[in-house]
Protein backbone atom coordinates (compact mmCIF):
# COMPACT_ATOMS: atom_id res chain seq x y z
CA UNK A 1 0.00 0.00 0.00
CA UNK A 2 1.22 3.60 -0.92
CA UNK A 3 2.13 5.92 1.71
CA UNK A 4 0.82 9.52 1.98
CA UNK A 5 2.24 11.26 -1.11
CA UNK A 6 3.67 15.17 -0.91
CA UNK A 7 5.10 17.30 -3.55
CA UNK A 8 7.11 18.70 -4.15
CA UNK A 9 10.02 17.81 -1.23
CA UNK A 10 11.78 20.97 -1.61
CA UNK A 11 10.99 24.33 -2.39
CA UNK A 12 12.87 27.48 -2.32
CA UNK A 13 10.48 31.20 -3.30
CA UNK A 14 11.59 34.60 -2.47
CA UNK A 15 9.49 35.83 0.27
CA UNK A 16 6.02 37.57 -1.22
CA UNK A 17 5.71 34.74 -3.86
CA UNK A 18 3.13 32.33 -3.75
CA UNK A 19 3.27 28.89 -3.38
CA UNK A 20 1.48 25.50 -2.96
CA UNK A 21 1.86 22.15 -1.64
CA UNK A 22 0.04 19.03 -2.91
CA UNK A 23 -1.11 16.15 -0.50
CA UNK A 24 -2.13 12.76 -1.82
CA UNK A 25 -3.35 11.06 1.04
CA UNK A 26 -3.34 6.92 1.32
CA UNK A 27 -6.09 5.41 -0.37
CA UNK A 28 -9.72 5.30 1.53
CA UNK A 29 -8.60 7.73 4.47
CA UNK A 30 -11.79 10.00 4.43
CA UNK A 31 -9.18 12.34 6.93
CA UNK A 32 -6.54 14.76 5.46
CA UNK A 33 -4.46 17.33 8.14
CA UNK A 34 -2.22 19.24 7.21
CA UNK A 35 0.29 20.12 9.72
CA UNK A 36 3.63 23.08 10.05
CA UNK A 37 6.66 21.60 12.06
CA UNK A 38 9.57 24.47 12.67
CA UNK A 39 13.17 23.57 13.19
CA UNK A 40 13.42 21.70 16.17
CA UNK A 41 9.60 21.63 17.04
CA UNK A 42 6.59 19.34 17.06
CA UNK A 43 4.01 19.38 14.31
CA UNK A 44 1.10 22.06 14.85
CA UNK A 45 -2.19 21.44 13.41
CA UNK A 46 -3.29 24.02 10.52
CA UNK A 47 -6.53 22.52 9.12
CA UNK A 48 -8.47 19.27 9.07
CA UNK A 49 -10.15 18.20 6.59
CA UNK A 50 -13.11 15.22 6.91
CA UNK A 51 -13.94 14.11 3.03
CA UNK A 52 -13.90 17.69 1.31
CA UNK A 53 -15.12 19.50 4.47
CA UNK A 54 -12.66 21.87 6.31
CA UNK A 55 -13.79 20.61 10.03
CA UNK A 56 -11.03 22.47 12.04
CA UNK A 57 -9.05 25.51 10.11
CA UNK A 58 -9.09 27.82 13.88
CA UNK A 59 -5.60 27.46 13.15
CA UNK A 60 -4.79 28.46 9.44
CA UNK A 61 -3.62 31.80 9.04
CA UNK A 62 -6.39 32.87 6.70
CA UNK A 63 -4.99 35.69 5.51
CA UNK A 64 -2.63 34.40 3.74
CA UNK A 65 -2.96 30.58 3.55
CA UNK A 66 -5.91 28.55 2.12
CA UNK A 67 -6.31 25.39 1.51
CA UNK A 68 -8.95 22.96 -0.81
CA UNK A 69 -9.47 19.27 -0.59
CA UNK A 70 -11.67 18.83 -3.64
CA UNK A 71 -14.06 15.61 -4.16
CA UNK A 72 -12.46 14.75 -0.80
CA UNK A 73 -8.74 12.91 -2.03
CA UNK A 74 -6.03 15.07 -2.90
CA UNK A 75 -5.56 18.41 -0.81
CA UNK A 76 -3.82 21.59 -2.26
CA UNK A 77 -2.18 24.10 0.90
CA UNK A 78 -1.31 27.44 -0.77
CA UNK A 79 0.57 30.50 0.59
CA UNK A 80 0.21 33.73 -0.82
CA UNK A 81 2.29 35.95 -0.50
CA UNK A 82 4.81 33.97 1.59
CA UNK A 83 7.28 35.59 4.09
CA UNK A 84 10.52 34.61 5.55
CA UNK A 85 8.56 32.91 8.91
CA UNK A 86 6.81 30.31 6.69
CA UNK A 87 10.10 28.72 6.44
CA UNK A 88 9.14 25.46 7.95
CA UNK A 89 8.37 22.18 6.77
CA UNK A 90 4.72 21.34 5.62
CA UNK A 91 3.41 17.81 6.37
CA UNK A 92 0.23 16.39 5.13
CA UNK A 93 -1.06 13.44 7.42
CA UNK A 94 -4.20 11.06 6.82
CA UNK A 95 -6.39 8.49 8.81
CA UNK A 96 -9.65 6.74 8.32
CA UNK A 97 -11.73 8.43 11.05
CA UNK A 98 -13.98 5.34 12.29
CA UNK A 99 -14.71 7.53 15.81
CA UNK A 100 -11.67 5.73 18.00
CA UNK A 101 -8.18 5.94 18.09
CA UNK A 102 -7.52 6.39 14.35
CA UNK A 103 -3.61 6.21 13.44
CA UNK A 104 -2.16 9.36 11.38
CA UNK A 105 -0.01 8.28 8.68
CA UNK A 106 2.66 11.18 7.96
CA UNK A 107 4.07 12.28 4.63
CA UNK A 108 7.69 12.80 3.90
CA UNK A 109 7.23 16.66 3.72
CA UNK A 110 7.43 19.68 1.99
CA UNK A 111 10.41 21.29 3.00
CA UNK A 112 9.95 25.11 2.19
CA UNK A 113 12.52 28.30 2.02
CA UNK A 114 11.76 31.53 1.42
CA UNK A 115 14.37 33.84 1.05
CA UNK B 1 -6.71 24.50 24.41
CA UNK B 2 -4.62 21.62 24.90
CA UNK B 3 -0.64 22.23 25.84
CA UNK B 4 2.06 19.52 25.88
CA UNK B 5 4.95 19.66 27.82
CA UNK B 6 7.84 17.24 26.61
CA UNK B 7 11.48 16.80 28.84
CA UNK B 8 14.11 16.29 28.03
CA UNK B 9 14.86 17.76 24.80
CA UNK B 10 18.06 16.18 24.08
CA UNK B 11 19.06 12.97 25.78
CA UNK B 12 22.22 10.78 25.40
CA UNK B 13 22.42 7.40 26.41
CA UNK B 14 24.83 4.09 25.83
CA UNK B 15 23.76 1.66 23.83
CA UNK B 16 21.77 -1.02 26.09
CA UNK B 17 20.69 0.97 28.98
CA UNK B 18 17.04 2.72 29.13
CA UNK B 19 15.53 5.71 28.05
CA UNK B 20 12.57 7.78 29.55
CA UNK B 21 10.58 10.85 27.78
CA UNK B 22 8.31 12.30 29.92
CA UNK B 23 5.47 14.79 28.66
CA UNK B 24 2.33 16.43 30.42
CA UNK B 25 -0.50 17.58 29.60
CA UNK B 26 -3.62 20.25 30.71
CA UNK B 27 -6.45 19.27 28.91
CA UNK B 28 -8.08 16.73 31.34
CA UNK B 29 -10.42 15.50 28.39
CA UNK B 30 -7.76 14.22 26.41
CA UNK B 31 -7.95 10.75 26.20
CA UNK B 32 -5.56 9.18 23.34
CA UNK B 33 -1.76 9.63 23.75
CA UNK B 34 0.52 8.21 21.11
CA UNK B 35 4.10 8.71 20.66
CA UNK B 36 6.06 9.35 17.40
CA UNK B 37 9.33 8.30 15.82
CA UNK B 38 11.15 11.20 13.62
CA UNK B 39 14.05 10.41 11.93
CA UNK B 40 16.09 12.61 10.62
CA UNK B 41 14.86 14.33 7.39
CA UNK B 42 12.19 11.85 7.53
CA UNK B 43 7.93 11.23 8.23
CA UNK B 44 7.44 11.20 11.78
CA UNK B 45 5.83 7.23 12.58
CA UNK B 46 3.63 5.88 14.93
CA UNK B 47 5.65 3.89 17.61
CA UNK B 48 2.99 3.13 20.35
CA UNK B 49 -0.24 4.55 21.50
CA UNK B 50 -2.00 4.54 24.44
CA UNK B 51 -5.92 5.55 25.74
CA UNK B 52 -7.05 6.66 29.30
CA UNK B 53 -8.93 3.71 30.05
CA UNK B 54 -5.54 1.91 30.12
CA UNK B 55 -2.50 2.55 32.69
CA UNK B 56 0.17 0.85 30.81
CA UNK B 57 0.99 -0.69 27.30
CA UNK B 58 4.19 -2.59 26.24
CA UNK B 59 5.28 -3.63 22.60
CA UNK B 60 8.70 -5.37 23.00
CA UNK B 61 11.25 -3.05 24.20
CA UNK B 62 8.98 0.48 24.22
CA UNK B 63 6.31 1.02 27.04
CA UNK B 64 4.28 3.63 27.43
CA UNK B 65 2.71 4.41 31.11
CA UNK B 66 -0.44 7.13 31.85
CA UNK B 67 -1.09 8.58 35.17
CA UNK B 68 -4.48 10.17 34.50
CA UNK B 69 -4.79 12.15 38.13
CA UNK B 70 -1.50 13.90 37.68
CA UNK B 71 -1.96 14.08 33.71
CA UNK B 72 1.43 13.40 32.56
CA UNK B 73 2.76 9.94 30.55
CA UNK B 74 6.13 8.73 29.57
CA UNK B 75 7.88 6.48 27.05
CA UNK B 76 10.31 4.31 28.29
CA UNK B 77 12.95 2.58 25.84
CA UNK B 78 14.87 -0.94 26.98
CA UNK B 79 18.08 -2.50 25.42
CA UNK B 80 18.31 0.98 23.49
CA UNK B 81 20.14 0.32 20.35
CA UNK B 82 21.76 2.87 17.46
CA UNK B 83 18.71 2.43 15.74
CA UNK B 84 16.84 3.87 18.43
CA UNK B 85 18.27 7.51 17.52
CA UNK B 86 15.92 9.82 16.49
CA UNK B 87 13.62 12.70 17.58
CA UNK B 88 10.52 11.39 19.81
CA UNK B 89 7.18 13.65 20.15
CA UNK B 90 4.47 12.41 22.68
CA UNK B 91 1.18 14.01 21.40
CA UNK B 92 -2.26 14.06 23.26
CA UNK B 93 -5.77 14.14 21.65
CA UNK B 94 -9.59 14.10 22.32
CA UNK B 95 -10.58 10.97 20.25
CA UNK B 96 -14.53 12.39 20.42
CA UNK B 97 -12.88 16.12 19.19
CA UNK B 98 -12.23 14.68 15.77
CA UNK B 99 -8.68 13.19 17.35
CA UNK B 100 -6.84 16.71 17.01
CA UNK B 101 -2.90 15.98 17.76
CA UNK B 102 -1.11 18.61 19.88
CA UNK B 103 2.58 17.52 19.71
CA UNK B 104 5.41 18.34 22.44
CA UNK B 105 8.15 19.97 21.50
CA UNK B 106 10.07 16.78 20.80
CA UNK B 107 13.19 15.02 22.48
CA UNK B 108 16.26 14.38 20.31
CA UNK B 109 17.77 10.75 21.23
CA UNK B 110 21.69 9.54 20.50
CA UNK B 111 22.39 5.94 21.42
CA UNK B 112 26.37 5.77 21.51
CA UNK B 113 27.66 2.61 20.74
Amino acid sequence: EAGVVQSPRYKIIEKKQPVAFWCNPISGHNTLYWYLQNLGQGPELLIRYENEEAVDDSQLPKDRFSAERLKGVDSTLKIQPAELGDSAVYLCASSYQSGGADEQFFGPGTRLTVL
Amino acid sequence: GENVEQHPSTLSVQEGDSAVIKCTYSDSASNYFPWYKQELGKRPQLIIDIRSNVGEKKDQRIAVTLNKTAKHFSLHITETQPEDSAVYFCAASRLAAGNKLTFGGGTRVLVKP
